[in-house]
């Protein structure tokens, strides 16, 4: 399972796009990436999924370059219910054995 | 659709007491279930995950168990709870296109263990 590397923490302000990188050096081929949003005291929340090149739904963007080695989610206009943790996640070979594990994520903070 | 029901939301158990936590599925058959803990503060820890009826795969050693005896049920359980084992828990099951997963949890039981 390719290990996964993003900042502990981010700070914005309502309005503003926030960009939020994971790293994932050793992302294998049949791998995508996903993305969960967590508020305090509630289980995780999918965002959004992706393989390649850019995915975007009604939430967020995923930007994911040619190598694939980072990905990249975007939020446009966050407001104040956006503060969260925000985990990357890689991988779901289910046939070697993988299982998906999240890392301690991003804690982002929207202030007005 | 698909839903997930996780019960109790809180729970307060003394140390050595035992415990078991439900989890059941609606809406979806043969479903990957996984049970994760996490710490305040901290990350989701992957304590077991099931593919299927007593196909059970423990991610790390512990005092605790888990069973799967119904297809969309999920049980956490423990014969004497340890001050450690304190933490949020959560289920959830995965929905599996491929070698595409994607996780969906139920609003988690907040442990003490005093």
């Amino acid at each position: 399972l390719a290990k996964t590397t993003q900042p502990i923490s981010m700070d914005s302000y309502e309005g503003q796009e926030v960009n939020i990188t994971c790293s994932h050096n050793n992302i294998a081929t049949n791998d995508y990436i996903t993305w969960y949003q967590q508020f305090p005291s509630q289980g995780p929340r999918f965002i959004i999924q992706g393989y390649k090149t850019k995915v975007t739904n009604e939430v967020a963007s995923l930007f994911i370059p040619a190598d694939r080695k980072s990905s990249t989610l975007s939020l446009p206009r966050v407001s104040l219910s956006d503060t969260a943790v925000y985990y990357c996640l890689v991988g779901a070979e289910k046939s070697s054995g993988d299982k998906l594990t999240f890392g301690t994520g991003t804690r982002l903070a929207v202030r007005p | 659709s698909q839903t997930i029901h996780q019960w109790p939301a809180t729970l307060v158990q003394p140390v050595g007491s035992p415990l078991s936590l439900e989890c059941t599925v609606e809406g979806t058959s043969n479903p990957n279930l996984y049970w994760y803990r996490q710490a305040a503060g901290r990350g989701l820890q992957l304590l077991f995950y099931s593919v299927g009826i007593g196909q059970i795969s423990s991610e790390v050693p512990q005092n605790l168990s888990a069973s799967r005896p119904q297809d969309r049920q999920f049980i956490l359980s423990s014969k004497k709870l340890l001050l450690s084992d304190s933490g949020f828990y959560l289920c959830a099951w995965g929905s599996v296109v491929g070698t595409n997963e994607k996780l969906f949890f139920g609003s988690g039981t907040q442990l003490s263990v005093l």
